[in-house]
Formats: C-alpha cells, structure tokens, sequence
C-alpha cells in the first residue's frame, strides 16, 4: 500500500512570489486535505477536496487555492507569498463516503518565505 | 467553532514513567476524536482513536477514553520508552461535512533514559 507522498520536501520562496505543492493520494483514498502548521503550533485546515471540487475550506484567503486531479492527486498554489506563510503543508488522504475514516498523512512542504 | 485544548508541554520523563497527556475539546455536535504524533521531521502518524462516548482507543500500548461527560480524551501510557520522544496532537473530527480535522496546540514529550 503506498502512503501520502509530497513534493517538495523543502521550498526557499521570496515574498510576492507564488509556490505550488503536490500531493499524491494514498492507494484506494478519494479525498485530499491540506493543512498548515506554523512552527511550534497544530496543524490549521486550508481546505478539502473531493471529486476533484473544494470540498469544505478553513479560514485562509483565496490567494490559498487547489486542485485535485482524476487519479485524486492534489496540488496547493499559494500566490502573493508573505513571510506569514513560512510553515509546514501537510496533505492528508481518506476515503470519503467511509465513517470515521482517518485521515492519513504526508510527512509535509516545509516552505519558508524569505 | 470546535476546538481541542492540550496540556501545555514540554513534558520530560524518566524511561519507565507513567504518561497522562490531557486533552479536553469543544465542540457542537458527536465528534471522532484522535491522537497523532509527529516525530521529528515526520509527518503526522495516527496513534488512535475512538469515535463515539465511552469508547477506548489503544495502539502501542498508549490508551485513551472519549469521555462525553467531561468533553475530554486523556492521552495515557503505562511505561514510556525513549523511543516514545515526540510531538502528540489531540485532534477532532465532526461526522458531518468536509470531516476536517481540528488539532490542539502540541505536546512535545521528551523521555530521557
């Protein structure tokens, strides 16, 4: 069974720039999460997908927008970067439809935003 | 909104000691509740879960009760191991919608030998 993978591991951005992270579903899930998680703090849900739709969304601006593919991989773009996005993503599979499924996640993007 | 609240850490313990973490949440409906730890330079791994009152999570000797009456999921082992050394994350799930998930601040535990 093949797990949560993303890419990159590690990113250096400067402000004003934009990034795009990727995540690959682990096998047999249909939905992504992303979250990010500032140093020191739990994680923060961005937003959801599902049949390749936004699915449920936390409370980050739209410059924080996704994407899922048919094979439910997932890609977060993050445009207009500031120095506040400088944290961890985390990309996170389940398999919708199934009750109290848990999420299972990647070992994360740490971004930093110079 | 829901939201989890953790004991504050760090937490050091001697190899062999028992282990509480408290975790006690908010929340409007019937949540899922988890424990995931995170390892340095990992991602999160679930540890456990339980998904409605009364019900007892357990994996690798870590067990934890959802508790309804005290809205809490105490994060408990009998004998920490070095190798126990991490980051845990009480988290909430609610039944309904996106299913996000919805974490305390962290509790980092050091186990010294």
């Amino acid at each position: 069974e093949t797990g949560v993978t993303q890419s990159p591991t590690h990113l250096i951005k400067t402000r004003g720039q934009q990034v795009t992270l990727r995540c690959s579903s682990q096998s047999g899930h249909n939905t992504v999460s992303w979250y990010q998680q500032a140093l020191g703090q739990g994680p923060q849900f961005i937003f959801q997908y599902y049949r390749e739709e936004e699915n449920g969304r936390g409370n980050f601006p739209p410059r924080f927008s996704g994407l899922q593919f048919p094979n439910y991989s997932s890609e977060l773009n993050v445009n207009a970067l500031e120095l506040d996005d400088s944290a961890l993503y985390l990309c996170a599979s389940s398999k919708q439809g199934v009750t109290n499924q848990p999420q299972h996640f990647g070992d994360g993007t740490r971004l930093s935003i110079l | 909104g829901d939201s989890v609240t953790q004991m504050e850490g760090p937490v050091t313990l001697s190899e062999e000691a028992f282990l509480t973490i408290n975790c006690t949440y908010t929340a409007t409906g019937y949540p899922s509740l988890f424990w995931y730890v995170q390892y340095p330079g990992e991602g999160l791994q679930l540890l456990l879960k339980a998904t409605k009152a009364d019900d007892k999570g357990s994996n690798k000797g870590f067990e934890a009760t959802y508790r309804k009456e005290t809205t809490s999921f105490h994060l408990e082992k009998g004998s920490v191991q070095v190798s126990d050394s991490a980051v845990y994350f009480c988290a909430l799930s609610d039944s309904q919608g996106a299913q996000k998930l919805v974490f305390g601040q962290g509790t980092r535990l050091t186990i010294n030998p």
